[in-house]
């Protein structure tokens, strides 16, 4: 089945610092990726869509400066959060999949603690 | 507007009890409905889907849901709960951008807890 690989799991980074997360999809090419955000009342947000090879469509209100994102290959997106600060701090993940049609595998998300 | 709703924020049912989780949902076009779990700290897991066919979907782990067109619902249901089935629960509906392109929305999530 669909293997979709997030890393790191945990991050914990200093206030003004960048963090990068990555998104492997491992069995598959997906041509096309998600980053998710997750607060803590646990709704989850769309921040954007990652295309490859081309630039990533953001949702409105997510700065896309602060969260770069880079669709590198078509087994590999990551999410930069620039310049990080605490309120930067929460639960991440990415999802990927071949058609969208058939349910989206996902990543198993990354934990972001700025201090 | 494209939305999707959980009304209930947590269900609590007791182990063996049948169990419902609510979903209801807005979008243009044929809906392709999706059910989601989370456990603590993990990514989601997808349990089942509705594209077309039969309005009851069986998924993974013994859940199935049952597709409303009139009443615009996909509740995710089973018949028995496990201790196990503790989690969080996402309904999503795939949309469409003004771009053509299509995306998930999800809902609020439902805490179920089951108990012993």
């Amino acid at each position: 089945g669909a293997v979709v690989s997030q890393h790191p799991s945990r991050v914990i980074c200093k206030s003004g610092t960048s963090v990068k997360i990555e998104c492997r999809s491992l069995d598959f090419q997906a041509t096309t990726m998600f980053w998710y955000r997750q607060f803590p009342k646990k709704s989850l947000m769309l921040m954007a869509t990652s295309n490859e090879g081309s630039k990533a469509t953001y949702e409105q209100g997510v700065e896309k400066d602060k969260f770069l994102i880079n669709h590198a290959s078509l087994t590999l997106s990551t999410l930069t959060v620039t310049s990080a600060h605490p309120e930067d701090s929460s639960f991440y993940i990415c999802s990927a999949g071949q058609r969208l049609n058939y349910g989206y595998t996902f990543g198993s998300g990354t934990r972001l603690t700025v201090v | 507007a494209q939305s999707v709703a959980q009304p209930e924020d947590q269900v609590n049912v007791a182990e063996g009890n049948p169990l419902t989780v609510k979903c209801t949902y807005s979008v243009s076009g044929n809906p392709y409905l999706f059910w989601y779990v989370q456990y603590p700290n993990r990514g989601l897991q997808f349990l089942l889907k509705y594209i077309t066919g039969d309005n009851l979907v069986k998924g993974s782990y013994g859940f199935e849901a049952e597709f409303n067109k009139s009443q615009t619902s996909f509740h995710l249901k089973k018949p028995s709960a496990l201790v196990s089935d503790s989690a969080l629960y996402f309904c999503a509906v795939r949309a469409r951008n003004d771009s053509g392109t299509y995306k998930y929305i999800f809902g609020t999530g439902t805490r179920l807890k089951v108990l012993a």
